[in-house]
């Protein structure tokens, strides 16, 4: 049981740059969620999925996009990568009220 | 205003001591609140799970809600230099969508 699983663990993307980030989980949980973290700033969520083919945004959804490609999946594109997209990301999944965390993506844009 | 409200610190104690920390709240819908914990250059883990007023005890740590003044505590005894972490406060309604706190950054020295 791996809980909530996230590659890569490191990126390094020139401005422009597209990638994904992906995310899966093996806890048969129906919602998925996608957030960032700086310093200061805490978790900030950019988009959730309460169950396979629905998503909504949250706070800070500008510049992103996402696919609940299944009940175990859940990913994240940058289209055209920013400097200002440089950050901690996080994926989570969740039964009712309780989120399990995996344990993050640092992404670098220059 | 963001809906959670927690001072970042840092926040240094010695061993032994009683740490409180502490969060406001604004959304009068949150009825399910949450401590995480999270080590350096790791995901969150949740710690304390909270319904609706009152307290909750797990050996040396106490979670207490006053809904009446919208304020979350989280309270540490015997501060050990393993509780040195980062420490996220969240409140939720029922839609399942986590609103975090800035966290609190602890250091128990020796």
């Amino acid at each position: 049981n791996a809980g909530v699983t996230q590659t890569p663990k490191f990126q390094v993307l020139k401005t422009g740059q597209s990638m994904t980030l992906q995310c899966a989980q093996d806890m048969n949980h129906n919602s998925m969620y996608w957030y960032r973290q700086d310093p200061g700033m805490g978790l900030r969520l950019i988009y959730y999925s309460a169950s396979e083919g629905t998503t909504d945004k949250g706070e800070v959804p500008n510049g992103y996009n996402v696919s609940r490609l299944n009940k175990r999946e859940f990913s994240l594109r940058l289209e055209s990568a920013a400097p200002s997209q440089t950050s901690v990301y996080f994926c989570a999944s969740s039964d009712a009220a309780t989120q399990y965390f995996g344990p993050g993506t640092r992404l670098l844009v220059l | 205003q963001k809906e959670v409200e927690q001072d970042p610190g840092p926040l240094s104690v010695p061993e032994g001591a009683i740490v409180s920390l502490n969060c406001t709240y604004s959304n009068s819908a949150f009825q399910y609140f949450m401590w995480y914990r999270q080590y350096s250059r790791k995901g969150p883990e949740l710690l304390m799970y909270t319904y609706s007023s009152g307290n909750k005890e797990d050996g040396r740590f106490t979670a207490q809600v006053d809904k009446s003044s919208k304020y979350i505590s989280l309270f540490i005894r015997d501060s050990q230099p393993s509780d040195s972490a980062t420490y996220l406060c969240d409140g939720s309604s029922n839609t399942g969508k986590l609103i975090f706190g800035q966290g609190t950054t602890l250091q128990v020295k020796p």
